[in-house]
């Protein structure tokens, strides 16, 4: 089994509909983090959490919100969706006891907005 | 506002040469990491570089970082088929103080190509 699972890897809605991305991780990290990738523009931070009762704003979260249910769990909600959110969206951890913020990334959630 | 950038964003080798990417990021900080993405997949890290000077190797890839210059190079030594794939640079942000924020900024990927 996958470290840092995704679902759903594949989601086609319509611009108005609420959508959920769910995150899971078995590395027993406490840091979480959602991002968005765009051709182009790299990976940019939606949200990220440092443990369950610590979230914060990204550079990008207008639109977006997130929750935190465990430390394992860490989701991100599109309210209300519109076409500009058709992106490829990644969950990842890091374990900064390590010494380093190394991401372990999950396989990633295709979202298309019509 | 911590700004990544890479250059190339496009680059077509054929085997067998050299070339570089570069990566400029531009605030304070000492933690600069590569990751690699093949196509329709996720992303992976290669390399971490922690301070000055740091040199890091995998193959016939190398990495290195120079904090003065904010500036992280990332060299392909005979390229192969196989390193085809998406590079990006990440920047772990830190204040003056040299504490990280814990968060990653990216840079816009290069999308390496090698031709036989």
């Amino acid at each position: 089994d996958a470290d840092v699972t995704q679902t759903p890897r594949n989601r086609i809605t319509k611009t108005g509909k609420r959508i959920m991305l769910e995150c899971s991780q078995t590395k027993g990290h406490d840091r979480m983090y959602w991002y968005r990738q765009d051709p182009g523009l790299g990976l940019r931070l939606i949200y990220y959490s440092f443990d369950v009762k610590d979230i914060n704003k990204g550079e990008i979260s207008d639109g977006y919100s997130v929750s935190r249910q465990a430390q394992a769990k860490f989701s991100l909600s599109l309210e209300s969706a519109i076409p500009n959110q058709t992106a490829l969206y990644f969950c990842a951890t890091s374990d900064p006891d390590r010494g380093t913020n190394v991401l372990t990334f999950g396989a990633g959630s295709r979202l298309t907005v019509l | 506002e911590l700004k990544v950038e890479q250059n190339p964003l496009f680059l077509s080798m054929q085997e067998g040469k050299n070339y570089t990417i570069y990566c400029n990021y531009s605030t304070t900080s000492d933690r600069l990491y590569w990751y690699r993405q093949d196509p329709g997949k996720s992303l992976e890290s290669l390399f971490v570089l922690l301070s000055n000077g740091a040199v890091k190797q995998e193959g016939r890839l190398m990495a290195s970082l120079d904090t003065k210059a904010r500036l992280s190079t990332l060299h392909i030594t005979a390229a192969v088929h196989d390193l085809s794939a998406t590079y990006f640079c990440a920047v772990d942000w830190a204040n003056a103080g040299g504490t990280s924020y814990g968060k990653l900024t990216f840079g816009q990927g290069t999308i390496l190509t090698v031709h036989p």
